[in-house]
């Protein structure tokens, strides 16, 4: 399995563009993740899919962030329009749904740096 | 709420000692507890959990980790630390009847001393 896949893998765009970072979870793997990483807010969890549907949106920091699930194997992180403080690491993971109550592992792709000038 | 402390940015250890990474939690229920590690440029990689059973849970590349439920705690341990395993620690937290969601500590980088 290649595991889950990001891209672009580094991103480099001006204030005020748009920019649409990709997500393929692990194939069976029926919740997705988006993630953001920085030194000063470390790791926070922005959204959660369950069967492509978003279940938690409480951690989008605003309305310039948006994220899709059209189907199972592929999910979009959107930022329109980006600015400076957005610059991060984002990551997307993906998991399987408990069973019996048993917590199923993260994993985790490999991020999209995002630097925003 | 559920949180996870993990009250140590920066660990430092000699190559051939026994680390330990700390982590103490909080949930209203059972807790599901991960160790993720995070290399240079990478994504965060899965080292063990603990769901229920036995306290002393062991996980990827020697490490091990020890469920303490009385202290709240879940310490990442490793008998002898090797250079390779300088890296950010991440510890996690799911509380059973909870949502399907983690909720991960601050991390705690790593550096094994040659």
């Amino acid at each position: 399995d290649a595991g889950v896949i990001q891209s672009p893998r580094h991103e480099v765009t001006e204030m005020g563009q748009e920019v649409t970072l990709r997500c393929k979870p692990i194939s069976g793997h029926d919740y997705l993740f988006w993630y953001r990483q920085t030194m000063m807010r470390g790791l926070e969890l922005l959204i959660y899919f369950n069967n492509n549907v978003p279940i938690d949106d409480s951690g989008m920091p605003e309305d310039r962030f948006s994220a899709k699930m059209p189907n199972a194997s592929f999910s979009t992180l959107k930022i329109q329009p980006s600015e400076p403080r957005d610059s991060a690491v984002y990551f997307c993971a993906s998991s399987i749904s408990p069973l019996a109550g048993v917590s199923n592992e993260q994993f985790f792709g490999p991020g999209t740096r995002l630097t925003v000038l | 709420a559920q949180s996870v402390a993990q009250p140590e940015d920066q660990v430092n250890v000699a190559e051939g000692n026994p680390l330990t990474v700390k982590c103490t939690y909080s949930v209203s229920g059972n807790p599901y507890l991960f160790w993720y590690v995070q290399y240079p440029n990478r994504g965060l990689q899965f080292l063990l959990k603990y769901i229920t059973g036995d306290n002393l849970v062991k996980g990827s590349y020697g490490f091990e980790a020890e469920f303490n439920k009385s202290q709240t705690s879940f310490h990442l341990k490793k008998p002898s630390a090797l250079v390779s395993d300088s890296a950010l620690y991440f510890c996690a937290v799911r509380d059973f009847g909870g949502a399907n969601n983690l909720f991960f500590g601050t991390g705690t980088r790593l550096t094994v001393i040659p």
